[in-house]
């Protein structure tokens, strides 16, 4: 167990409304990630973390923006959800240099926009 | 562009066999090499990982396979079981700025037959 709960952990929306996903960590690691996981496809990046307020894109970020205020919080937000986000979303943590570099998968949110 | 190609997409054995799965890379920059274990409805696990100045490495009935100049690796399932039928995903990573990013293979569907 990592020490990362994702919220919700299911969710239907309409689309064109805005989603906020939540990946809340207890372990105070510098590294958080937002995945997303759909068949055919594995685990693409669509935005990081490396610090509070130090964010950068992944190569599937058209559509999100993130938020990092705390070390423990990192939000997922779809401004407009629309069909095409329809996924699985994994929030992960990255323990770093010295601690191994390991990286550390929450239990994931499902998303289905209709 | 696919920086980690994984292959075969699904493999069927017989309990007791040894599934082999391999991934392809091209960026030398990457410095970490890990599997992941995921059954359907979690998140992706750690399951084994290697550096590339290591050319095998064993934990327990798994063991990953590492050919640096080549750049391949693959993971071997000793005396497999039906409880290891799950996908596996190869990943490699970097560091890139100040940050650390992981890509994945596209996954392997593993059915280890009773």
């Amino acid at each position: 167990d990592a020490g990362i709960t994702q919220s919700p952990r299911h969710k239907v929306t309409e689309t064109g409304t805005p989603v906020t996903l939540r990946c809340h960590q207890t372990e105070n690691h510098r590294y958080m990630y937002w995945y997303r996981q759909d068949p055919g496809h594995g685990l693409r990046l669509i935005h990081y973390s490396y610090g509070v307020k130090d964010t950068d894109k992944g190569e599937v970020s058209d559509g999100y923006s993130v938020s990092r205020s705390k070390t423990e919080d990192f939000l997922l937000t779809l401004e407009s959800a629309t069909s095409s986000q329809t996924s699985v979303y994994f929030c992960a943590i990255g323990t770093g240099v010295p601690a191994g570099n390991t990286i550390y998968f929450g239990e994931g949110s499902w998303l289905t926009v209709v | 562009q696919q920086q980690v190609k994984q292959s075969p997409q699904s493999l069927i054995v017989q309990k007791g066999g040894i599934p082999i799965i391999n991934c392809a890379y091209e960026n030398t920059a990457f410095d970490y090499f890990p599997w992941y274990q995921q059954f359907p409805g979690k998140g992706p696990a750690l399951l084994i990982a290697i550096r590339p100045d290591v050319s095998e490495k064993k934990e327990g009935r798994f063991t990953i396979s590492f050919n640096k100049s080549a750049k391949q690796f693959s993971l071997h399932i000793m005396d497999s079981q039906p409880g290891d039928s799950a996908t596996y995903f190869c990943a490699a990573k970097r560091r890139q700025g100040g940050s650390e990013k992981l890509v994945f293979g596209k996954g392997t569907k593993l059915t280890v037959n009773p």
